[in-house]
């Protein structure tokens, strides 16, 4: 089984960074993954960790610590359109998804 | 690459009648996921298909739940009897390989409403 834990709900500044934590336990780890969930839309695919480090892709940055069963999604200049649902998720066959944290971003 | 496709975008149907949805995968895609999603809730895994066979079914996924890949392109969840408690959001996936390789590209979803 597995068991994954995220904030509910985050408020943050236009241009501003915000760091949402997830921390997982499971008993087989095949790599992270952080979607990104927009109201009444799809999930869609933000990044993926499977070593240990800092994943960089443009705005958004994905860190994982497989020892501390520990990753956070860095979002930089922060835009009202990333007012969205994170969701974290382990790459295990089915992927399961936890809450996700709700990141309202203010002006 | 057209992504996926759901049918209906929304359904409203009245308590105890039978509902299908559709999915047509990415078409290289291989594998098919469906998710359910109710308000402030992540999406909750219902079934798993890997090309026309169906590999995992949830516990939580009732009798009345049935899905069908017949030959390992789109699929069909039906819904029977239908109770209040269905209303939500059914979500497809699919994936070119198992989830530890690569991710799951979503349709936009099937909302479903019982009355």
């Amino acid at each position: 089984g597995q068991n994954i834990d995220q904030p509910t709900e985050m408020t943050a500044t236009e241009g501003a960074i915000v760091q949402i934590n997830c921390t997982y336990q499971t008993s087989g780890f095949n790599g992270l993954f952080w979607y990104q969930q927009h109201a009444g839309e799809a999930p869609t695919f933000l990044s993926y960790n499977v070593l240990d480090g800092l994943e960089e892709k443009g705005r958004f940055s994905s860190f994982l610590s497989r020892s501390k069963g520990y990753s956070y999604l860095l979002l930089k200049e922060l835009q009202m359109k990333d007012s969205a649902s994170y969701l974290c998720t382990i790459g295990n066959t089915p992927l399961v998804f936890g809450k996700g944290t709700r990141l309202s971003v203010i002006a | 690459d057209t992504g996926v496709s759901q049918n209906p975008r929304h359904k409203i149907t009245k308590r105890g009648q039978n509902v299908t949805f559709r999915c047509d995968p990415i078409s290289e895609h291989n594998r098919l996921y469906w998710y359910r999603q109710t308000l402030g809730q992540g999406p909750e895994f219902l079934t798993y298909f890997q090309n026309e066979a169906q590999l995992e079914k949830s516990r939580l996924l009732s009798d009345r739940f049935s899905a069908e890949r017949p030959k390992g392109s789109f699929s069909t969840l039906e819904i029977q009897r239908t109770e209040q408690g269905d209303s939500a959001m059914y979500l497809c996936a699919s994936s070119s390989r198992a989830p530890s390789d690569s991710p799951l590209h979503f349709g936009n979803g099937t909302r479903l409403t019982v009355t």
